[in-house]
């Protein structure tokens, strides 16, 4: 499957416990982005990198979340102490670059925090 | 920065019948307006995208329509099928690299 993956593509956690997401991106996109989408909402912009470069990330974004792509191939997304309002559907997405905007969505990892 | 407004939230057609969705957005400077359909537990699809040097793009039974001076974006999609039943977004990309989402609109085929 040459499509994104995201692992994994479940998770619940306990109000408080850290958890740690991955994605990869289609071989040689060089752009990757990181969404949010809840029930009967459109992804919300989380943040995104060029290569191994974050060049943006959502205002509304807690001091919480951090994104890694360290070699610029595949990302971490880490959520530290988790709360219930951060249960959702956490989506990856990638796209070649600069001049080809079509973003290639992931399956999503579906976070419950209890 | 951008903004992107979505309606209707919810649309019932007959099959065979058309169905449009319309958006608005607010960053004069967006240039770049993809639509993706997203069924029940999958990911977003990109069904279609329009840029801002064209006002019109077709594909088959799906096209969009692109109005710069009004900020305005159109799905429209002929002779409906059941498979068209989902959840529609429409986005719009802001000056940096960043795509915005609206809220949806479910579309429901009636056979």
């Amino acid at each position: 499957d040459t499509g994104v993956s995201q692992n994994p593509r479940h998770k619940i956690t306990k109000r408080g416990q850290n958890v740690t997401f991955r994605c990869d991106p289609i071989s040689e996109h060089n752009r990757l982005y990181w969404y949010r989408q809840t029930l009967g909402q459109g992804p919300e912009f989380l943040t995104y990198f060029q290569n191994e470069a974050q060049l943006e990330k959502s205002r509304l974004l807690s001091d919480r979340f951090s994104a890694e792509r360290p070699k610029g191939s595949f990302s971490t997304l880490e959520i530290q102490r988790t709360e219930q309002g951060d249960s959702a559907m956490y989506l990856c997405a990638s796209s070649l670059g600069i001049n080809t905007d079509t973003q290639y969505f992931g399956p999503g990892t579906r976070l419950t925090v209890l | 920065g951008e903004n992107v407004e979505q309606h209707p939230s919810t649309l019932s057609v007959q099959e065979g019948d058309s169905a449009v969705i319309k958006c608005t957005y607010s960053d004069s400077a967006s240039n770049y307006f993809p639509w993706y359909k997203q069924e029940l537990g999958k990911r977003p699809q990109l069904i279609i995208d329009i840029r801002s040097n064209v006002g019109e793009k077709k594909d088959q039974r799906i096209a969009v329509t692109l109005n710069k001076t009004a900020k305005h974006f159109s799905l429209h999609i002929t002779e409906t099928q059941p498979e068209d039943s989902a959840v529609y977004f429409c986005a719009a990309r802001d000056q940096g690299s960043k795509i915005i989402f609206g809220s949806g609109t479910r579309l429901s085929i009636r056979p």
